[in-house]
């Protein structure tokens, strides 16, 4: 069966500062990953995603994510922290058909 | 823009009455989506339409619980004899294809059940 864990459901950083969002997923057949973004009282809107190709995959905004195979992961990361990414992240997994499964989300705070 | 749409935004019932959401696709995807989204937790699948067939329904989905997507556009979910477990946000996601395609969702209708 598949599965999504991101580790930390909350993560903290400073404006400017490194972000590290982890996510590991569980899958017997190679996987598509998402990463979603979703701001209060909004649905969710599609940072970036893995399909097949390059591992190293960037997405809207300056956030970007490398597929590690070898280590299940699939870690959201962006080199400088504003004060708009404060939001909830998701991590998805989808390992066939139609059904896409979430991880419980990562919320971002950024401190000024 | 014609993105997802969703009606109402916010929902106040009572326990025990029946609540009835409506979903608005982009308009050439023929995938829709319904899930449930708790706090602190992600979207959970609750069923699924290719065009106006519901092709999976997600065990959280009970029998009070019933979804239409007649001519393959918009979708209803409607929930009856509701209970206070059915407070959520309820999103509505929809896509050009499976597995690779990314969803587009919708707002989603927060349903409070007092």
């Amino acid at each position: 069966a598949q599965s999504v864990t991101q580790l930390g459901s909350h993560v903290s950083v400073s404006e400017g500062a490194l972000v590290l969002l982890r996510c590991n997923y569980s899958s017997s057949v190679p996987p598509y990953l998402f990463w979603y973004v979703q701001y209060p009282n909004q649905g969710l809107q599609l940072l970036l995603k893995y399909t097949t190709g390059a591992t190293l995959v960037k997405g809207i905004n300056g956030f970007e994510a490398e597929f590690k195979k070898s280590e299940t992961s699939f870690h959201l990361t962006k080199p400088s922290a504003h004060m708009s990414d404060a939001a909830e992240y998701f991590c998805a997994v989808n390992t066939g058909g139609f059904k896409t499964i979430f991880g419980a989300g990562t919320r971002l705070f950024v401190k000024a | 823009d014609t993105g997802v749409s969703q009606d109402p935004r916010h929902k106040i019932t009572k326990r025990g009455q029946n609540v009835t959401f409506r979903c608005d696709p982009i308009s050439e995807h023929n995938r829709l989506y319904w899930y449930r989204q708790t706090l602190g937790q992600g979207p959970e699948f609750l069923t699924y339409f290719q065009n106006e067939a519901q092709l999976e329904k997600s065990r959280l989905l009970s029998d009070r619980f019933s979804a239409e997507r007649p001519k393959g556009s918009f979708s209803t979910l409607e929930i009856q004899r509701t209970e206070q477990g059915d407070s959520a946000m309820y999103l509505c996601a929809s896509s050009l294809g499976d597995r690779g395609h990314e969803q587009y969702f919708g707002p989603g209708t927060r349903l409070t059940v007092t």
